[in-house]
């Protein structure tokens, strides 16, 4: 079965780092595109960026260049999602996701989702 | 406010069929055939069920159709079923520095 798992819920403080993280398995890891979705509480989806696993290339929405970091370990078939200082604005649940082979938009196969809170 | 305008919320009863638009513009929705639709249940992960403007991942039903004209597609359910209540989110292809955009989705009530 393909599917993605992502790493459990984190409750943090502002100014705190914190990496998430998204393990695949049921396929050929490096050769698909992972991207990160931002969901809000009670909001819409927001496309973060993406990592292709084979080299590490990235991309990075324009709204979340500089503020987040993609890496990721092929050894173990898992992406990362990094912060280097949290807001309370982080708070929201996060996606990785699948992008469909040879596609530039589609992604095919979703996480579960990560539950970022951040609070002082 | 999200690149894509979809509107709030649309309802309809079992049986019937609805449609949720989604508005772009030539550097996103209107330039390029990379339209797909996604279903969400409350507390779930997105699913795929509509992507390439048309077609359908293996899997999902056919009561499902993508379409598009312009700077707008459309994603159109017919014979409305109870489990179709969901958010529906359409997101497309925008160019290579923006990527990818989402609408702001829409909330589908089966009355």
């Amino acid at each position: 079965e393909v599917q993605l798992v992502q790493s459990g819920a984190e409750v943090k403080k502002p100014g705190e780092s914190l990496r998430i993280s998204c393990q695949g398995s049921g396929y050929v890891f490096p050769r698909y595109w992972i991207g990160w979705v931002r969901q809000m509480p009670g909001k819409g989806l927001e496309w973060m960026g993406s990592v292709y696993p084979g080299d590490s290339d990235t991309r990075y929405s324009p709204s979340f260049q500089g503020r987040v970091t993609f890496s990721v370990d092929k050894s173990i078939s898992t992406a990362y999602l990094q912060w280097s200082r949290l807001k309370t604005s982080d708070t929201a649940t996060y996606y990785c996701a699948r992008r469909k082979y040879e596609s530039l938009n589609v992604f095919d196969i979703w996480g579960q989702g990560t539950m970022v809170t951040v609070s002082s | 406010q999200s690149a894509l305008t979809q509107p709030a919320s649309v309802s309809g009863s079992p049986g019937q069929s609805i449609t949720i638009s989604c508005t772009g513009t030539d550097s996103d929705v209107g330039g390029y055939n990379y339209v797909s639709w996604y279903q969400q249940h409350p507390g779930k992960a997105p699913k795929l069920i509509v992507y390439d403007v048309t077609s359908r991942p293996s899997g999902v039903s056919d009561r499902f159709f993508g379409s598009k004209s312009g700077t707008t597609a459309s994603l159109t359910i017919s014979r409305l079923q109870a489990e179709d209540e969901a958010y529906y989110y359409c997101s497309s292809y925008a160019g290579s520095i923006a990527l990818v955009v989402f609408g702001g989705g829409t909330r589908l009530t089966v009355l």
